[in-house]
């Protein structure tokens, strides 16, 4: 079945510096990707749509600047955090959807803890 | 905005009694999926219903579908310590873009 491999899973990095998240499609090509944000015990926030070959589509009140998504190649995106702030810290996760695949519904990554201390 | 919201938020039961999970949501929809997530993991697909269809299952999962009252219940027979999790369903907005609720957080007593 179709595999999302996210990397990393987790990570811990200072205020200031920037951190990058991986999102691949193993055995598929995803021309549209998703990354979401979860806090504790809340859902998942959409924050934005990774398009291959295009500009990611940000939801309201997430900020582009700060959230940088690439995605260069039909099975890889990539989300940044710029300048990480401890407010940044939270469980990323990022999904894809096999096209076609009418009832398998979407496939996520085993997500990315960040932790900016 | 969230789309989906689960009822109840939590729920506790004991291995082998049956838990149901209830999503409403607010507009109309393509499908609606039901998620498991286990503690600082990844979301599990687990099934999809059609917005034509009105009860589906899987093993030990049954979801059944009411369009008129824009509610879908998720229900698992026979539970086991091994479900314990925290179950979202996913409505498919415009360009299929998936909503989820807050989640219901199950825990099953072995």
């Amino acid at each position: 079945g179709a595999v999302v491999s996210q990397h990393p899973s987790r990570v811990i990095c200072k205020s200031g510096t920037s951190v990058k998240i991986e999102c691949r499609s193993l055995d598929f090509q995803a021309t549209t990707m998703f990354w979401y944000r979860q806090f504790p015990k809340k859902s998942l926030m959409l924050m934005a749509t990774s398009n291959e070959g295009s500009k990611a589509t940000y939801e309201q009140g997430v900020e582009k600047d700060k959230f940088l998504i690439n995605h260069a190649s039909l099975t890889l995106s990539t989300l940044t955090v710029t300048s990480a702030h401890p407010e940044d810290s939270s469980f990323y996760i990022c999904s894809a959807r096999l096209s076609g695949q009418g009832d398998y519904g979407y496939t996520f990554g085993s997500g990315t803890r960040l932790t900016v201390v | 905005s969230q789309q989906g919201e689960e009822d109840p938020q939590a729920l506790s039961i004991q291995e082998g009694e049956n838990a149901t999970m209830n999503c409403s949501y607010k507009t109309s929809i393509n499908n609606l999926q039901w998620y498991r997530q286990n503690s600082g993991r990844g979301l599990v697909h687990l099934i999809l219903i059609r917005s034509n269809e009105r009860e589906k299952h899987s093993g030990r999962l049954r979801v059944t579908l009411d369009t008129s009252k824009k509610s879908s219940s998720l229900l698992i027979t026979a539970s086991r310590a091994a479900d314990t999790a925290s179950y979202f369903c996913a409505t498919d907005r415009e360009s299929y873009i998936p909503t989820f609720g807050r989640g219901t957080s199950l825990i099953v007593h072995p």
